[in-house]
């Protein structure tokens, strides 16, 4: 039982560049979620999703996009990185919603913007 | 104001000692508060979860809840060098809002 998977562990992107962070869990949680982590700041809620097909914004959505298609997966698209966005990014999902069971966490991607 | 104020430290202790970790928030309509544990390079674990006042105890660690000083607080008792990790207070608000709030976390070092 893998848990929450997230890949890369590492990434460092010019600004202006794309990219797709990635998260699956296999748990058959309907919840899932991505959090930035930086310095200072805490956890601050991206994006989440309460099923397949079902997306909504958190606290700082702008820059980033998501999509929800299997229950499984739940990626995190960067538009356009720019500096800003340095910053360690944690998908953390929960079986029935955040109030009924705990969140589980990956261990995260290190994003670097130069 | 932030809604959820943590001291972020970071807080060394000796081994065997007793560690008290603790956040404000100004969010009246908070009701569920989490204490989540993180190791170096890894994601948050969840440690505790209480609803009400009072406290909740699970092995060596206490944690708190005063609702109407809107004050939590976790405890950590026997301190052991394998409680070094940086300890995130989180809490919820009136359902159908799906966000935690989390406080900023709170570096702990035991020292054998």
């Amino acid at each position: 039982n893998a848990g929450v998977t997230q890949t890369p562990k590492f990434q460092v992107l010019k600004t202006g560049q794309s990219m797709t962070l990635q998260c699956a869990q296999d748990m058959n949680h309907e919840y899932m979620s991505w959090y930035r982590q930086d310095p200072g700041m805490g956890l601050r809620l991206i994006h989440y999703s309460v099923g397949a097909g079902i997306t909504d914004q958190g606290e700082v959505p702008n820059g980033y996009n998501v999509s929800r298609s299997t229950t499984e997966d739940f990626p995190l698209r960067l538009l356009s990185a720019a500096p800003s966005q340095t910053s360690v990014y944690f998908c953390a999902s929960t079986k029935q919603g955040i109030y009924n069971s705990p969140l589980h966490f990956g261990n995260g991607t290190r994003l670097t913007v130069t | 104001q932030k809604e959820v104020e943590q001291d972020p430290g970071p807080l060394s202790v000796p081994e065997g000692a007793i560690v008290s970790l603790n956040c404000t928030y100004s969010n009246s309509a908070f009701q569920y508060f989490m204490w989540y544990r993180q190791y170096s390079r890894k994601g948050p674990e969840l440690l505790m979860y209480t609803y009400s006042s009072g406290n909740k105890e699970d092995g060596r660690f206490t944690a708190q809840v005063d609702k109407s000083s809107k004050y939590i607080s976790l405890f950590i008792r026997d301190s052991q060098p394998s409680d070094s990790a940086t300890y995130l207070c989180a809490m919820i608000g009136n359902y159908g809002n799906n966000r935690l709030a989390f406080g900023k976390g709170n570096q702990v070092v035991v020292i054998p």
